[in-house]
């Protein structure tokens, strides 16, 4: 079985400055691994996605993600963040067979971003 | 593109009573649609997959007959939550994938109260 780590529950960081929100995978062969960010009462919003290739990925609204496969990490970063983007944020892994199967969400972020 | 839309956004019902949730996936067509469950300040967990045309599978304690799944068609999923129970207020989240490697896309969640 798959499953996510986001091993910290809150990351404050002032704006302009760069973040990174951690993330950790275990799944058995290659993932797929997606991000996703969350704000208050509404579904979630897709960021970005790793399949295959590079393993930088980049993606909306400024954010990048690097695969580390050695590391089983997908880190998500952004150069200078902005107080927009407070949110909570979702590190999800899906097995590589895709198709009909759910994602495994990480538990999540909160991306605190202080003016 | 990729637009799922799920109504409706909110809603308080008394117990005992029956709710009805939709799921449309608005630009594309789409075979299984996901059904999640989000508790205050956590994660979001899989209750089942929707199957257009056959049953929903069901995530392991997750009971069947209080959740009905409905996939009439390639577009729309609906969850029943019968005979509601405070404990079963909750925000509820769908989501669908256009294809296999495709990230999922969401609506933007109910928020059922049950008083």
């Amino acid at each position: 079985a798959q499953s996510v780590a986001q091993p910290e529950d809150q990351v404050n960081v002032a704006e302009g400055n760069p973040l990174t929100v951690k993330c950790t995978y275990s799944v058995s062969g290659n993932p797929y691994l997606f991000w996703y960010v969350q704000y208050p009462n509404r579904g979630l919003q897709f960021l970005l996605k790793y399949i295959t290739g590079d393993n930088l990925v980049k993606g909306s609204y400024g954010f990048e993600a690097e695969f580390n496969k050695s590391q089983t990490s997908f880190h998500l970063k952004k150069p200078s963040a902005l107080v927009s983007d407070s949110a909570l944020y979702f590190c999800a892994v899906q097995p590589l067979g895709g198709g009909a199967d759910g994602l495994t969400f990480g538990k999540g972020t909160h991306l605190i971003i202080q003016p | 593109g990729a637009v799922v839309s799920q109504h409706p956004s909110w809603v308080i019902c008394k117990s005992g009573t029956s709710v009805k949730i939709e799921c449309r996936s608005l630009d594309f067509q789409a075979t299984t649609m996901f059904w999640y469950r989000q508790f205050p300040k956590q994660s979001l967990m899989l209750m089942a997959t929707s199957n257009e045309g056959s049953k929903a599978t069901y995530e392991q304690g997750v009971e069947k007959d209080k959740f009905l799944i409905n996939h009439a068609s390639l577009t729309l999923s609906t969850l029943t939550v019968t005979s509601a129970h405070p404990e079963d207020s909750s925000f509820y989240i769908c989501s669908a994938r256009a294809e296999g490697a495709s990230p999922l896309h969401f609506g933007n969640g109910t928020r059922l109260t049950v008083t």
